[in-house]
């Protein structure tokens, strides 16, 4: 069964050095996205990514943040100058093999922690 | 704006108990999407099911069921006869179809559920 895959499961950081988040979309997929939960919250929306181009952000995603999509597989998220504030689990979700609403599915996400 | 509730933080339940979990969500548009994932203790976001606003119908898989009431604002979801492997954080969101065909989650803060055997 097709899968979000998301590298590496565990990264711990210093403050303010910078880190990318890989994800692996499932392959026929249109619409990528990332979430992040901070430890014991709701999860919250990030970035959404369509045509390689942002179709969506919230105001959690500010100027420390960028996505990508450097090839055909790879979705990264990048943090700039991470901030103790960034430690969470972050996830990538992917949706959409043609117009309208699809599931998303989940990546099993990435626990951060910024020390 | 959307919104989703989910009341209860925590709830414990024995093995074999029916569970309930609340839902009640906010919206101004007529089409929206409902959805339950499930995360587990091991951390992943398990996709449980999608429902849309115009789609009133109960749905039930296995030991799951879901109650989706337009008039009340609320998508419940009902667990029958609990197994401890059901203990997890459950989490309901709603999304809002947007012109481009896609659309993002709200999601709720999550209902811990516990069965204990």
């Amino acid at each position: 069964e097709p899968e979000v895959t998301q590298t590496p499961s565990h990264q711990v950081t210093q403050m303010g050095q910078e880190v990318i988040l890989r994800c692996v979309p499932i392959s026929n997929h249109l619409y990528f996205y990332w979430y992040r939960q901070i430890l014991g919250q709701k999860v919250e929306f990030l970035v959404s990514f369509y045509n390689n181009e942002i179709s969506e952000k919230s105001e959690i995603f500010d100027d420390q943040f960028s996505v990508e999509r450097p090839d055909g597989s790879n979705f990264t998220l990048k943090i700039r100058s991470t901030k103790l504030e960034d430690s969470a689990m972050y996830f990538c979700a992917s949706s959409g093999s043609g117009r309208g609403m699809h599931e998303a599915f989940f990546g099993q996400g990435t626990r951060l922690t910024v020390v | 704006a959307q919104k989703v509730t989910q009341a209860q933080t925590e709830i414990s339940v024995v093995e074999k108990e029916d569970v309930t979990l609340d839902c009640v969500y906010e919206t101004r548009d007529t089409t929206y999407y409902l959805f339950w994932y499930k995360q587990p203790p091991s951390g992943e976001l398990v996709f449980l099911i999608r429902r849309n606003s115009f789609d009133e119908q109960n749905e039930i898989s296995g030991r799951y069921s879901w109650n989706f009431q337009k008039s009340t604002s609320s998508f419940n979801f009902t667990i029958t006869a609990s197994q401890v492997v059901d203990s997890a954080v459950y989490f309901c969101a709603l999304s809002e179809l947007g012109n481009s065909g896609y659309s993002t989650l709200t999601f709720g803060k999550g209902t811990m559920l516990l069965v204990s055997p």
